[in-house]
């Protein structure tokens, strides 16, 4: 069964101040890994998709890396609008079909 | 971007009572649909998967009576909440694949249900 572990739970940043949230996950064939933004009462936003390890994404503030075990969501020089819960999936191997496994999400608040 | 539209945003009902929650994809035909449930501070639960034309695949633990699923056409999905109740209070929010698409989920906003 595909497992996806999040951490920290949550994450307290003073504007500016770099930090990297950290997905770790275990499944058999991995063909995606997501990462989403959510916000309160809203539905998930797509950031970044990765493949393969060694893969590396940006947009903006969010740079996401992957390797055989973890995954990596640096935010850089955070503002508080990007506060917000993020969520990391992964899409397993063909037998689980096309659903996606969620971890439990990093909830961030940056404090001006 | 693909856009997938969720109504109702919001909806109180009256516990014995049935409540629907739409799904639409609006510019790309959707193969597959994907419906989950979310409470306070926690992460997405799987609730069923539904491919237009064919039944739902439930979750275990998910009540296929309960939570009825219907993907009739490649642009619509609907989950009703049957003979609700309190506890099915709870965030739901719809997943969609697009035909069009190479790869990719898009989400809906979500429908914030709470049954008095």
């Amino acid at each position: 069964e595909d497992q996806v572990t999040q951490s920290p739970e949550a994450l307290r940043l003073q504007e500016g101040e770099s930090s990297s949230l950290n997905c770790s996950y275990t499944v058999s064939g991995l063909r995606g890994l997501f990462w989403y933004r959510q916000d309160p009462g809203k539905g998930p936003e797509f950031l970044f998709t990765l493949y393969s390890a060694g893969e590396e994404k940006e947009k903006e503030r969010l740079k996401a890396t992957l390797t055989k075990k973890e995954s990596f969501l640096h935010i850089t020089a955070p503002k508080p609008e990007d506060s917000a819960t993020y969520l990391c999936a992964v899409q397993g191997g063909r037998a689980a079909g096309n659903k996606l496994t969620f971890g439990g999400g990093t909830r961030v608040l940056v404090k001006p | 971007g693909a856009v997938v539209s969720q109504h109702p945003s919001r909806v109180i009902c009256k516990s014995g009572t049935s409540v629907k929650i739409e799904c639409r994809s609006l510019d790309f035909q959707a193969t597959t649909m994907f419906w989950y449930r979310q409470f306070p501070k926690q992460s997405l639960m799987l609730m069923a998967t539904s491919n237009e034309g064919s039944k739902a695949t439930y979750e275990q633990g998910v009540e296929k009576d309960k939570f009825l699923i219907n993907h009739a056409s490649l642009t619509l999905s609907t989950l009703t909440v049957t003979s609700a109740h309190p506890e099915d209070s709870s965030f739901y929010i719809c997943s969609a694949i697009f035909r069009q698409l190479s790869y990719g989920y898009t989400f809906g906003s979500g429908t914030r249900l709470t049954v008095v």
